[in-house]
């Protein structure tokens, strides 16, 4: 499975866009990028996955870089209820294939 | 649907002694997967399985047994507990090949375990 880097923590002013970085320089060709959240000490949460296109769905957008080797999840209007542990995570494309969680970044939303 | 059910919510051992948290799910997923989650520090795999009969091994599975004989439910056993096995325990399901988004993991509310 390939690595990915997150920064450890991110502030965003309630309203504004809020860009979390992931790098992923190993990927393959038939792996994935999703994203996860954590609420608290809640279960985490699925956001959002992609190949190579862009993709936006109700929550958010992921923007992956055409070398595939970094990703961006972008929440268009953060609030306060976005703050939370984001997870970037690389995984291969068959539905037995392993979810293998990093550190994540915790991003802070205020006010 | 309930969705994924834990139990026990909270749990606190002795060391040495045995437990099994419980991890049951109503949405007739192939795939189920345990995960430990320790203070500030993300997810990992404990163990998994991909159908009824069969489990396999993730990260850190020492200490740890699983068995799945139903589709609906995954057991965690911890044999002989340790203090270095308190942590939050999450279960997890997704649906197998040709059902709803692959790689989307339904998660239970967690079960925190303390071992003394």
């Amino acid at each position: 499975d390939a690595k990915t880097t997150q920064p450890t923590s991110m502030d965003c002013a309630e309203g504004r866009a809020a860009n979390l970085p992931c790098n992923h320089s190993t990927i393959s060709g038939n792996e994935y990028v999703y994203w996860y959240r954590q609420i608290h000490s809640q279960g985490p949460q699925y956001i959002i996955h992609g190949l190579k296109n862009n993709e936006t769905n109700e929550m958010a957008s992921l923007i992956i870089t055409e070398d595939r080797k970094s990703s961006t999840l972008i929440l268009p209007h953060a609030t306060l209820r976005d703050t939370a542990v984001y997870y970037c995570i690389v995984r291969g494309s068959y539905n037995t294939d392993k979810l293998i969680f990093g550190t994540g970044t915790r991003l802070q939303v205020f006010p | 649907n309930a969705g994924v059910t834990q139990t026990p919510k909270f749990q606190v051992l002795k060391t040495g002694q045995s437990m099994t948290l419980q991890c049951a799910q109503d949405m007739n997923h192939e795939y189920m997967s345990w995960y430990r989650q320790d203070p500030g520090m993300g997810l990992r795999l404990i163990h998994y399985s991909v159908g009824a009969g069969i489990t396999d091994q993730g990260e850190v599975p020492n200490g740890y047994n699983v068995s799945r004989s139903t589709t609906e439910d995954f057991p965690l056993r911890l044999l002989s507990a340790a203090p270095s096995q308190t942590s939050v325990y999450f279960c997890a399901s997704t649906p197998g090949a040709g059902g709803g988004r692959p790689g989307e993991l339904f998660f239970g509310e967690g079960s925190r375990l303390t071992v003394l």
